[in-house]
């Protein structure tokens, strides 16, 4: 069965701190599709990366990266030189592409504070 | 632009009562899903549909329905509201490209049961 585990319940950093949010997965399934979504104090979620197992590139946008490594079944997110607009809740996803379909398993969020 | 769009932001009743929160989809979306959201617990799965008249249950489907007889609309219906239904509710659509696509979310509706 699939799950996705945030350790980190709340997170509080001071503005212009890197912060890393952890994301731990489980699968059995070999070709997989991990989400981050944040989830900002008005309540909408939004998309923030999309990445199936084969590609374990790690990403760079702005501020924001995404280290994705298999051997450890993580998909850890960093956002640099914080700002107190990141302040949100984010979750980690995930969905096993032959038994999920496009339904999608979600982590508990983490809630980052970022401090001015 | 996608959107999503839920018929309530807030909404309050009574236990007993038979609840309808509707959500509409315009970016003609195969896949729509209903969640709920509780502090501590993430995002929950109550049902989804992959195509008008489809539906699957989720992981928690106990005391909820779903209607989905337009391709744009998916209706969750607490049949009779109870207490522990108190939560956020969101709603999301997607596409199949290959794989799973991002879901799109609704702003949500924060159901208050009394």
């Amino acid at each position: 069965a699939q799950k996705v585990t945030q350790a980190q319940t709340e997170i509080s950093v001071v503005e212009k701190e890197d912060v890393t949010l952890d994301c731990v997965y489980e699968t059995r399934d070999t070709t997989y599709y991990l989400f981050w979504y944040k989830q900002p104090p008005s309540g909408e979620l939004v998309f923030l990366i999309r990445r199936n197992s084969f590609d374990e590139q790690n990403e760079i946008s702005g501020r924001y990266s995404w280290n994705f490594q298999k051997s450890t079944s993580s998909f850890n997110f960093t956002i640099t030189a914080s700002q107190v607009v990141d302040s949100a809740v984010y979750f980690c996803a995930l969905s096993e592409r032959e038994t999920s379909g496009s339904r999608l398993t979600f982590g508990e969020g983490t809630q980052l504070t970022v401090n001015p | 632009d996608v959107k999503v769009t839920q018929s309530s932001r807030y909404l309050v009743k009574r236990t007993g009562e038979k609840v309808f929160l509707e959500c509409v989809q315009d970016m003609d979306h195969e896949n729509m899903f209903w969640y709920r959201q509780d502090p501590g617990l993430g995002l929950r799965l109550i049902y989804f549909s992959y195509d008008v008249k489809m539906k699957e249950k989720g992981d928690i489907p106990e005391g909820y329905s779903v209607s989905r007889e337009k391709k744009e609309r998916f209706s969750l219906i607490l049949e009779s509201a109870s207490t522990n239904q108190t939560s956020m509710y969101l709603c999301a659509s997607s596409l199949w490209v290959g794989g799973p696509g991002e879901q799109f979310f609704g702003p949500g509706t924060r159901l208050t049961v009394l």
